[in-house]
């Protein structure tokens, strides 16, 4: 089974400054890729940055990056320099041979 | 290259009706995922299909839910007897081949009066 845990519902950042939003996973899966999705209030799902398991180096998207612990199982994603349109719920996700699963998702407010 | 296209974005029917959702992947990808999301909670898994076959239904409620993607046009997503609390974003994603990362459709919008 695999499961993905995020234990902030809401998270607050002022505008041009950094914040970072938690994942924690579990899978019995050698192979797997993680992602961080958006969801903007278009409800459209928008991919963020994904991250192979066999890689030991941090993706990275402009100013999105990540922080892959892959023996704590854990996935966080900072964002700098956060912007207003940063604004959005973020979905982290995990599949290996089956379907993406998410995570509950973490509400983003940015403040001017 | 098209996105994932959904349709119809929004859907309407009367209790007991039948409610068909429609999902054509992108282009080149051979796999289809199905998801619920009801206002403020996560995407919830319902299936994942390959082309006539399904490969994982483990999130589909037993009864009145049923899916395909056949060799030919889109993927369905059919709920018969619609209840109120079938009332969802639905939505939709494939990829080329798993493990991969999803691309979503911008989902069905399905509300049951």
């Amino acid at each position: 089974a695999q499961t993905v845990t995020q234990s902030q519902p809401e998270m607050s950042v002022q505008e041009a400054e950094t914040v970072t939003l938690s994942c924690t996973y579990d899978t019995s899966e050698s192979d797997y890729y993680l992602f961080w999705y958006k969801q903007p209030p278009s409800r459209q799902m928008i991919l963020v940055i994904r991250q192979e398991a066999y890689k030991q180096q941090n993706a990275t998207e402009n100013r999105f990056s990540v922080n892959f612990q892959k023996a704590a199982k854990s996935f966080s994603l900072k964002i700098s320099d956060s912007q207003l349109g940063d604004a959005a719920m973020y979905f982290c996700a995990l599949t290996g041979r089956r379907a993406l699963t998410f995570g509950s998702g973490t509400r983003l407010q940015v403040q001017p | 290259n098209a996105g994932v296209m959904q349709n119809p974005r929004h859907l309407v029917r009367r209790r007991g009706q039948e409610a068909r959702l429609r999902c054509s992947p992108m282009k080149g990808h051979s796999h289809v995922y199905w998801y619920r999301q009801l206002p403020e909670e996560g995407l919830k898994f319902m299936v994942y299909l390959q082309k006539e076959n399904i490969i994982d239904e483990s999130g589909m409620p037993k009864e009145r839910f049923s899916a395909e993607f056949p060799k030919e046009g889109p993927s369905i997503l059919r709920i018969q007897q619609v209840v109120r609390g079938d009332s969802a974003a639905y939505f939709c994603a494939s990829s080329p081949s798993p493990p991969r990362e999803a691309f979503f459709g911008q989902g069905t919008r399905l509300t049951v009066v």
